[in-house]
C-alpha cells in the first residue's frame, strides 16, 4: 500500500482566516478523497478530489468553504476558508488505487479554530 | 437511516475473550467492504478486507452476507493491544467509502 505524508499535523487558528493541508502520495493514486471527524464521531466524507478537473462535493459542503486542489496523482490539498471554531475537527485524506480496493489514510490533521 | 450502522458498543472484554462486532449497510450495489482500526488519535488503518467467502486472519475473522447486507468481525483471544475503535467501511459507487459510527473496543487485563 502507499503512504500518504499529511501536513501540517496539528494547527491553531484564528476565526476568519484560511488553512491549507497538504498530502502527498509515495505513488500514483487513482482516487483521493478529503474527509472531516469530529471529536468522537466518524469519519464523513467531504469531497473527491478529481486529478485535473473541480472537486466532486458532498451535499452540506461547497467549494467555497472547501476548496480542493489536485493537480496530478499523487498530490492534493484542501483549504478550509474563512474558519469559525465549528470548523475545529480532524482532517483526513485518503487515497485508493482502484474503486474497489482499500484507502489508506494520511495522518490527519488536527485544526482547532479559536 | 444511515448507510452503514454498527452498534456503537462500548465493548469491555477481559483478555482472552472472543467478542463480535456487526454491521449493516443499506446500498444493495455496494462493491466492497472492509473493517479498519482506528486507535485514538490516529489515523483509520486497514485491519481486513471482507468477502462473501469469508476470511480469516491471525485471531480475526471478517464474513460477508450480501442477501442480509451485514458484515462481521470476530476477534478471538482478545489482547490487550485490540483495543481500539473498529470501523465498517463500504464503498460505494466511484469508490467512496461510506463510515460506520465505530464500535469501540477495551480489553482489560
Amino acid at each position: 500500500s502507499a503512504v500518504i505524508s499529511q501536513k501540517p499535523s496539528r494547527d491553531i487558528c484564528q476565526r476568519g482566516t484560511s488553512l491549507t493541508i497538504q498530502c502527498q502520495v509515495d505513488s500514483q493514486v487513482t482516487m483521493m478523497f478529503w474527509y472531516r471527524q469530529q471529536p468522537g464521531q466518524s469519519l464523513t466524507l467531504i469531497a473527491t478530489a478529481n486529478q485535473g478537473s473541480e472537486a466532486t462535493y458532498e451535499s452540506g459542503f461547497v467549494i467555497d468553504k472547501f476548496p480542493i486542489s489536485r493537480p496530478n496523482l499523487t498530490f492534493s490539498t484542501l483549504t478550509v476558508s474563512n474558519m469559525s471554531p465549528e470548523d475545529s475537527s480532524i482532517y483526513l485524506c485518503s487515497g485508493s488505487g482502484h474503486l474497489n480496493t482499500e484507502a489508506f489514510f494520511g495522518q490527519g490533521t488536527r485544526l482547532t479554530v479559536v | 437511516r444511515k448507510e452503514v450502522e454498527q452498534d456503537p458498543g462500548p465493548f469491555n472484554v477481559p483478555e482472552g475473550a472472543t467478542v463480535a462486532f456487526n454491521c449493516t449497510y443499506s446500498n444493495s450495489a455496494s462493491q466492497s467492504f472492509f473493517w479498519y482500526r482506528q486507535d485514538c488519535r490516529k489515523e483509520p488503518k486497514l485491519l481486513m478486507s471482507v468477502y462473501s467467502s469469508g476470511n480469516e486472519d491471525g485471531r480475526f475473522t471478517a464474513q460477508l452476507n450480501r442477501a442480509s447486507q451485514y458484515i462481521s468481525l470476530l476477534i478471538r483471544d482478545s489482547k490487550l493491544s485490540d483495543s481500539a475503535t473498529y470501523l465498517c467501511v463500504v464503498n460505494t459507487n466511484a469508490g467512496k467509502s461510506t463510515f460506520g459510527d465505530g464500535t469501540t473496543l477495551t480489553v482489560k487485563p
